[in-house]
């Protein structure tokens, strides 16, 4: 089973900054299987990237996805108010899924 | 456009089970997996398993093999997530998520709004 860990754990910044946030799985995964997540408190999951670097439909470009083999990166460049929340990648490997720990995005 | 409406907040005992209902609609229920993603209070999400509403061939993780199932009723698009021999560390917001491939690549684009269980004695 494929284990994805994300740090940092935490990550405290200010709007108009730029956030990095890194995902790395035990073992080579294909980037088409890498996907991440945002949630806000008491909401479900939404889609912010596919296929590692694909934007999903309505997301602002200041995300953006990266990454090959092991090592997997979400950028947002000029945080926005409403970017702070809980970021989750997340690895299917056609019978098992996984998703990493999560990384908080919170004001500085 | 596409939705996914879930059953409510349950309450139940160690030992008892729960079945939670996944109402889809706004596109061809037959057509994408449904996968159950949960998260326990303050935690990160964990996938309990899918199930390929056409066959109902499923797939579960591990951890859950033996305590889950999974089933659809294709006449009201829509799919049931039942968890047996409940514990209290099943206690979590359990979400229904639509699979797809977005040029080759798997995501979540469409979950439901979430159902929370809780088990206490």
């Amino acid at each position: 089973e494929i284990v994805l860990a994300q740090s940092p754990g935490t990550l405290s910044l200010s709007p108009g900054e730029g956030a990095t946030l890194s995902c790395r799985a035990s073992e080579s995964v294909r980037a088409d299987s890498v996907a991440w997540y945002q949630q806000k408190p008491g909401q479900a999951p939404r889609l912010l990237i596919y296929g590692t670097l694909n934007r999903d439909t309505g997301i602002p470009d200041r995300f953006s996805g990266s990454g090959s083999g092991t090592d997997f990166t979400l950028i947002i460049s000029r945080l926005e108010p409403e970017d702070f929340a809980v970021y989750y990648c997340q690895h299917y490997g056609g019978s098992h899924l996984t998703f990493g720990q999560g990384t908080r995005l919170e004001i500085k | 456009q596409e939705q996914l409406v879930q059953s409510g907040a349950e309450v139940r005992k160690p030992g008892a089970s729960i079945k939670v209902s996944c109402q889809a609609s706004g596109y061809s229920f037959l057509g994408y997996y449904m996968h159950w993603v949960r998260q326990a209070p303050g935690q990160g999400l964990e996938w309990l398993g899918r199930i390929d509403p056409k066959n109902g061939d499923t797939k579960s993780a591990q951890k859950f093999q033996g305590r889950v199932t999974l089933t659809t009723d294709a006449s009201f698009s829509t799919a049931y997530m039942e968890l047996s021999s409940l514990r209290s560390d099943d206690t979590a917001v359990y979400f229904c998520a639509r699979g797809v491939l977005l040029l080759g690549s798997f995501a979540f684009d469409t979950w439901g709004q979430g159902a929370l269980v809780s088990v206490s004695s």
